[in-house]
C-alpha cells in the first residue's frame, strides 16, 4: 500500500529559490517523516514531525503538518545545487517502525 | 558511530539463477532491519523486516525470500531470479524502539 502521495512529481528551480513538496497521506499517524535520497544512491533522514507538531525547522528546512487535512509540506528555502535530488515522505504503518513511503518528487535546482 | 554497509553494490543475473544480497550493520545492537526495493523513478516498498535473529515478517508475497542469522546482518535471497526482480534494494535499520530509519548504499540488480 502507498500511504504517502508527494506533490508535484517533479520541481525545477534556480539557485536561491525556495522549493516547497506537498505530501498526502491516507489514515491516522504519529510521526511523518522526510527523506532525501541522491540519484543511486540510499535514503537519509531530514527531519521528522509528529502528530501533535504543526510545524518543525532545521537548518533551510520547514516542514508543516496539518493532521485535519492528512497533509505536510517541505519547505527548502534558499536552494542550493547541492539539494538536488529526490524527496521522500514516510509514515509508519503498524508495529516495529514499518515505513510507508511516497513516490517521491525530485528536485532540479539549476545553478 | 553506527554504519550500515550492502553488497555486492551492483549484480547483472541470469533469469532463473539464485541470489544473495547482504546487509550488515555496526555499532549498534538488537536494531530493527528492513529489506525495500525501490523500482526506476519509483518509492520504497516494503518486502521483509526483522525485530531480531530469526525472526522474518514478509510485507508482499514474492519470489525473495529473508533471514537474519546474526543480530547484525540482514540477507536477501532468491533461489531463481524472475525478470520482474530487477531493481534498486535497500537495506535500513532502526533502533528498536526509535523511529527514524537509516539506510544502506543500496545494491542495483538487473535480471536479464
Amino acid at each position: 500500500s502507498q500511504q504517502g502521495e508527494e506533490d508535484p512529481q517533479a520541481l525545477s528551480i534556480q539557485e536561491g529559490e525556495n522549493a516547497t513538496m506537498n505530501c498526502s497521506y491516507k489514515t491516522s499517524i504519529n510521526n511523518l517523516q522526510w527523506y532525501r535520497q541522491n540519484s543511486g544512491r540510499g535514503l537519509v533522514h531530514l527531519i521528522l514531525i509528529r502528530s501533535n507538531e504543526r510545524e518543525k525547522h532545521s537548518g533551510r528546512l520547514r516542514v508543516t503538518l496539518d493532521t485535519s487535512k492528512k497533509s505536510s509540506s517541505l519547505l527548502i528555502t534558499a536552494s542550493r545545487a547541492a539539494d538536488t535530488a529526490s524527496y521522500f515522505c514516510a509514515t509508519a504503518e503498524g508495529g516495529y517502525n514499518k515505513l510507508i513511503f511516497g513516490a517521491g518528487t525530485r528536485l532540479a535546482v539549476h545553478p | 558511530s553506527q554504519t550500515i554497509h550492502q553488497w555486492p553494490a551492483t549484480l547483472v543475473q541470469p533469469v532463473g539463477s539464485p541470489l544473495s544480497l547482504e546487509c550488515t550493520v555496526e555499532g549498534t545492537s538488537n536494531p530493527n532491519l528492513y529489506w525495500y526495493r525501490q523500482a526506476a523513478g519509483r518509492g520504497l516498498q516494503l518486502l521483509f523486516y526483522s525485530v531480531g535473529i530469526g525472526q522474518i515478517s514478509s510485507e508482499v508475497p514474492q519470489n525473495l525470500s529473508a533471514s537474519r542469522p546474526q543480530d547484525r546482518q540482514f540477507i536477501l535471497s532468491s533461489k531463481k531470479l524472475l525478470l520482474s526482480d530487477s531493481g534498486f534494494y535497500l537495506c535500513a535499520w532502526s533502533g528498536a524502539v526509535a523511529e527514524t530509519q537509516y539506510f544502506g548504499p543500496g545494491t542495483r540488480l538487473l535480471v536479464l
